[in-house]
């Protein structure tokens, strides 16, 4: 059985300060998705990573992909108030397989 | 950019009655489509798969008879609730996978939810 874990659960983020989440998984995928979620909504895609050593970045997100260790990070650089929300990884193993999420919270 | 309609956005019905969500692709051909719930505070748990003309695939612990799934056309799943308890109540998500040329243009697209009460 596919097991994505993801951490921290929760974080507490202090404004202009960087963070990172962290998300092992378990099979040999090298198809690795991060999406984000506000209360109440459904979610919202943020990257897609394919390959090993994939990197992308858009604003203050940047995700890396390291297949052979099976992990996967979500770097926050600068954090502000609009980055409040749950993140999920999910592995690609033909069917998509959820981390726990990480609630992030940030404060001024 | 493609997108996937699901309706309704909430429902509220009363316990023992069936409800239907309707999961849409609307530019696309979705041979695949999955169903997830979310319990407040949780994260999302595969309930099963949806193929275009043939049976779904249910995840272990998942009950077939409760959770109607039919993908009757590439462009429409539906997923029915059958005789809804308390305990159903839930944030349903439908996804569909659009396929392009080889594996690599594969995406994957989320519904805007459906978040069932049952009273």
């Amino acid at each position: 059985e596919l097991k994505v874990e993801q951490n921290p659960l929760f974080l507490s983020m202090q404004e202009g300060k960087n963070y990172t989440i962290y998300c092992n998984y378990s099979t040999t995928s090298d198809r690795l998705y991060w999406y984000r979620q506000d209360p109440g909504k459904s979610l919202e895609s943020l990257f897609v990573l394919l390959s090993n050593g994939a990197v992308k970045q858009e604003g203050r997100l940047m995700a890396s992909l390291d297949t052979k260790a099976r992990l996967s990070t979500l770097h926050i650089t600068a954090a502000v108030h609009d980055l409040s929300a749950t993140y999920f990884c999910a592995v690609d193993d033909y069917k998509l397989s959820f981390g726990a999420g990480t609630t992030v919270t940030v404060r001024a | 950019g493609a997108v996937v309609s699901q309706h309704p956005s909430w429902v509220i019905c009363k316990s023992g009655t069936s409800v239907k969500i309707e999961c849409r692709s609307l530019d696309f051909q979705a041979t695949t489509m999955f169903w997830y719930r979310q319990f407040p505070k949780q994260s999302l748990m595969l309930m099963a798969t949806s193929n275009e003309g043939s049976k779904a695939t249910y995840e272990q612990g998942v009950e077939k008879d409760k959770f109607l799934i039919n993908h009757a056309s590439l462009t429409l799943s539906t997923l029915t609730v059958t005789s809804a308890h308390p305990e159903d109540s839930s944030f349903y998500i439908c996804s569909a996978r659009l396929l392009g040329q080889g594996t690599t243009n594969e995406k994957l697209f989320f519904g805007s939810g459906t978040q069932l009460s049952v009273l």
